[in-house]
């Protein structure tokens, strides 16, 4: 297991359809977090999962986001009727179980929404 | 709450000079606090984080970071720039739940 891994690492899309990321944490990890980073700016926390359980959201996630933990491993970021807005670098982390245990970061997906 | 400030979106310095990249932090509780550098179209790579211990924080690369509670301070040292330093570097703090508050990140530039 060599770290983070997130697919697609690109993804192009008109305004108004659906996407979806996926990413897949160190397999040991209990916690896995989406942030946001836009062009000259540094990422901003999406969402935190305890396993399955999403325990936390940011206000930045509007209802046409939904983000998944099936069974605690894998996790899915959807984003539904896409704008213009939403194009920026998606991230995912992992993290075992304590606070200031470090997070590990995919190589991320970067959506450019036309 | 929890913030970071990062001073100087951009820093250019020489190679082989000191590099100095400026975090402030804000936290109402201990905090956790993080460097992270990320390279061109890649995500972050942890650089050192202080996490109660030694104030004094070594980290990879020779990069060093010394959290000073009472200037609420954590910037990052090196003492000889590298060619390879290039990148953008983000400091964070740890808030609840262990999510991440980002800076808005230094750019470093290094010229031969």
């Amino acid at each position: 297991d060599t770290g983070v891994s997130q697919n697609p690492r690109h993804k192009i899309t008109k305004r108004g359809q659906n996407v979806t990321f996926r990413c897949d944490p160190i397999s040991e990890h209990n916690r896995l977090y989406w942030y946001r980073q836009t062009l000259g700016q540094g990422p901003e926390f999406l969402t935190y999962f305890q396993n399955e359980a999403q325990l936390e959201k940011s206000r930045l996630l509007s209802d046409r986001f939904s983000a998944e933990r099936p069974k605690g491993s894998f996790s899915t970021l959807e984003i539904q009727r896409t704008e213009q807005g939403d194009s920026a670098m998606y991230l995912c982390a992992s993290s075992s179980d304590s606070r200031g245990e470090t997070q590990y970061f995919g190589p991320g997906t970067r959506l450019l929404v036309l | 709450a929890q913030s970071v400030t990062q001073l100087g979106s951009h820093v250019s310095v020489s190679e082989g000079a000191l590099v100095l990249l400026r975090c402030n932090y804000s936290s109402s509780v201990p905090p956790y606090l993080f460097w992270y550098v990320q390279y061109p179209n890649q995500g972050l790579q942890l650089l050192l984080k202080y996490t109660s211990a030694a104030t004094l924080v070594k980290g990879i690369n020779g990069f060093e970071a010394e959290f000073k509670k009472s200037e609420t301070s954590f910037h990052l040292t090196k003492p000889s720039a590298h060619m390879s330093d290039a990148a953008e570097y983000f400091c964070a703090v740890s808030a609840g739940l262990g999510k991440l508050i980002f800076g808005q990140g230094t750019e470093l530039s290094v010229k031969p």
